[in-house]
């Protein structure tokens, strides 16, 4: 099977700019959630779509946006490229269940390079 | 809110020595509890997971055992390689969600 797939690894942009990218999760799973991860601050939950919706948000501004497509592909929107937006942004791909108990596991891609000159 | 707190790095351990990671959690409800790995340059890597207290999660010689009175997850290797060099990541599962929640990670050098 294969695994959590991302576009494109490498990007160099200047500050202003916009940029997207792209994510495809294993065949068959329903929930991609993005995370951020910088020196700084670790690892950081972005957010997460669920069959075309977003289910769950974390803390940042609005420049950061996402979406969701039919076939669970999903991409990452992020505007008025700052400084600090500098990191490795990584997928996860899982089968998307919920619950007090819950066992679901997320499969993390190899990750985008954003580099903001 | 939901927290994991790993020890800090780097540990640095010699070819065959034993390897502890602590890593203790503040959660509410039953989360589930992951280590992760990542190896320079790549994604993070699911190594073990536990679902719920008292389970034993092991992969690759890696052990970590979910312990709910001491909320901990503590990982453990009895000999390790070069090749286990990497940074390793304690999780936890939050709000019911698959959304995780990572402690900071913990940079593991060995030497041969």
């Amino acid at each position: 099977k294969a695994g959590v797939t991302q576009t494109p690894r490498y990007l160099i942009k200047t500050r202003g700019q916009q940029v997207t990218l792209s994510c495809s999760p294993i065949s068959g799973h329903r929930s991609v959630s993005w995370y951020q991860q910088t020196p700084g601050q670790g690892l950081q939950f972005l957010f997460e779509y669920f069959s075309e919706t977003q289910r769950n948000k974390g803390n940042f501004p609005g420049r950061f946006s996402g979406r969701q497509f039919s076939n669970s592909r999903s991409e990452m929107n992020v505007s008025t490229l700052e400084l600090g937006d500098s990191a490795l942004y990584l997928c996860a791909s899982s089968s998307g269940g919920t619950g007090p108990a819950n066992t679901d596991t997320q499969y993390f891609g190899p990750g985008t390079r954003l580099t903001v000159l | 809110g939901d927290s994991v707190t790993q020890m800090e790095g780097p540990v640095t351990l010699s070819e065959e020595a034993f390897l502890t990671i602590n890593c203790t959690y503040t959660a509410t409800g039953y989360p589930s509890l992951f280590w992760y790995v990542q190896y320079p340059g790549e994604g993070l890597q699911l190594l073990l997971k536990a679902t719920k207290a008292d389970d034993k999660g092991s992969n690759k010689g890696f052990e970590a055992t979910y312990r709910k009175e001491t909320t901990s997850f503590h990982l453990e290797k009895g000999s390790v390689q070069v090749s286990d060099s990497a940074v390793y990541f304690c999780a936890l599962n939050t709000r019911g969600y698959s959304t995780l929640t990572f402690g900071k990670g913990t940079m593991l050098l060995v030497s041969p």
